[in-house]
């Protein structure tokens, strides 16, 4: 596609819900990344994935987060037991290689509030 | 790891002033630092970038200098337009050799141009 897409945009759950987030990378982008943007605060990085493998997901605030991307393209952010501190807005992007810094693309992120 | 501190947190100017966003870093092995732009509801675009090698970087309106002893860089935006107003980032990262793209923030700049 033309840009990195991410849905849902935005996503209401109860706490104590399990919560999926999907980000469809820019055709052909090998890295992908995926932060998290809390309200007023700079995006802060969850994993990075080159390819299939998660390269470095030491971002993870803990065991409830776990990340995907099975085939090399598209990735899911899996959430269990959400809390309301996991309100936030979760930024994909991607770029060519793990190197092409200027090629970073992000997505509109997905807004996830937990009641 | 990193640290991004920015300054001011919001910063509001007449149309046609400049404004000047500025961030230090605590790593000095990041070699690479860009700036990004964000609007209402979308993620963060790439509007200007620096490397460790290089003191000052201009692309029409926008500036950015890096002083590496001191481990500081600034984005200068003159003359000002009311399009201008978002929320500014800056960046940190490692570039090159088996390095990838997982960048640090600062904690973001409001900045508002008046009419």
């Amino acid at each position: 596609g033309a840009g990195v897409s991410q849905t849902p945009s935005n996503k209401v759950t109860e706490k104590g819900k399990y919560v999926e987030l999907r980000c469809d990378p820019i055709s052909g982008h090998t890295a992908l990344y995926w932060y998290r943007q809390s309200l007023g605060q700079g995006p802060e990085f969850l994993i990075y994935f080159q390819g299939t493998g998660a390269a470095d997901d030491s971002g993870l605030p803990n065991d409830r987060f776990f990340a995907v991307r099975p085939e090399g393209s598209v990735s899911t952010l899996k959430i269990q037991r959400t809390e309301r501190g996991d309100s936030a807005v979760y930024l994909c992007a991607s770029s060519l290689t793990g190197g092409d810094l200027r090629g970073y693309t992000f997505g509109s992120g997905t807004r996830l509030t937990v009641v | 790891g990193e640290n991004v501190e920015q300054h001011p947190s919001t910063l509001s100017v007449q149309e046609g002033d400049s404004a000047v966003i500025k961030c230090t870093y605590s790593d000095s092995a990041s070699n690479y630092f860009p700036w990004y732009k964000q609007e209402l509801g979308k993620g963060p675009q790439l509007i200007i970038d620096i490397r460790s090698n290089v003191g000052e970087k201009k692309d029409q309106r926008i500036a950015v200098t890096l002083n590496k002893t001191a481990k500081h860089f600034s984005l200068h935006i003159t003359e000002t337009q009311p399009e201008d107003s978002a929320v500014y980032f800056c960046a940190a990262s490692k570039r090159g050799g088996t390095s990838y793209g997982k960048l640090t923030f600062g904690q973001g700049t409001i900045l508002t141009v008046h009419p």
